[in-house]
């Protein structure tokens, strides 16, 4: 398998534009989690997916973050509008279960986002 | 608040070195899981722990669980160069079923 794959891998944008990060999981895998990453926050849980349905978007800052799961192979994380502190590198990951061993998470390389 | 604190926040280790990163948790842990990611990367996963006591090694990396203590700590003897980077611990805990929390991460420089 090639791991999780995510694109863009870098994307630059002007304040106000749609962005959208796209995610294919683990075949098989049934959790799908996005995370973001910044200096100083660190690693932070946005949304969580168990076969296609969000279970948690608890961590997700703001009504302009948006996810989507249509089917277990293919996931987006739209932000609309974009501001400049949305800057950072966001990570997709997935994982076979949630406890124990199966929630071992296996991450992809990252989409760093810049707002400009 | 923060429920993983990982200590020190980095470190600097002369090559051959041995070096410990602690992690310890403000909760009960159902698991806790070491990670690896080196700059503009993703996480690369390096162990898991789930018993009180539990030891695992790959490699020069050794990976203890104490219970008791709701702490792990990450043991790299003999470090050199490919053992640079950021090492995160992140836990399941009996407050965040289903939403992993991690630490803030340690850097790792190894030095010639």
């Amino acid at each position: 398998d090639a791991g999780v794959i995510q694109s863009p891998r870098h994307e630059v944008t002007e304040m106000g534009q749609e962005v959208t990060l796209r995610c294919k999981p683990i075949s098989g895998h049934d959790y799908l989690f996005w995370y973001r990453q910044t200096m100083m926050r660190g690693l932070e849980l946005l949304i969580y997916f168990n076969n296609n349905v969000p279970i948690d978007d608890s961590g997700m800052p703001e009504d302009r973050f948006s996810a989507k799961m249509p089917n277990a192979s293919f996931s987006t994380l739209k932000i609309q509008p974009s501001e400049p502190r949305d800057s950072a590198v966001y990570f997709c990951a997935s994982s076979p279960g949630l406890a124990g061993p199966k929630n071992i998470q296996y991450f992809g390389a990252g989409t760093r986002l810049s707002v400009l | 608040s923060q429920e993983l604190e990982q200590s020190p926040q980095s470190l600097i280790v002369q090559e051959g070195k041995n070096l410990t990163i602690n992690c310890t948790s403000s909760k009960t842990l159902y698991g806790l899981y070491w990670y690896k990611q080196k700059y503009g990367e993703g996480l690369i996963f390096l162990m898991m722990l789930q018993k009180g006591g539990e030891e695992k090694s790959h490699e020069k990396i050794t990976a203890k669980l104490d219970e008791k203590k709701q702490q792990s700590s990450l043991h790299i003897t003999a470090s050199q160069p490919s053992h640079a980077g950021i090492y995160l611990c992140g836990a399941d805990t009996t407050d965040s079923w289903g939403k992993f929390q991690f630490g803030a991460g340690t850097q790792v420089v190894v030095t010639p």
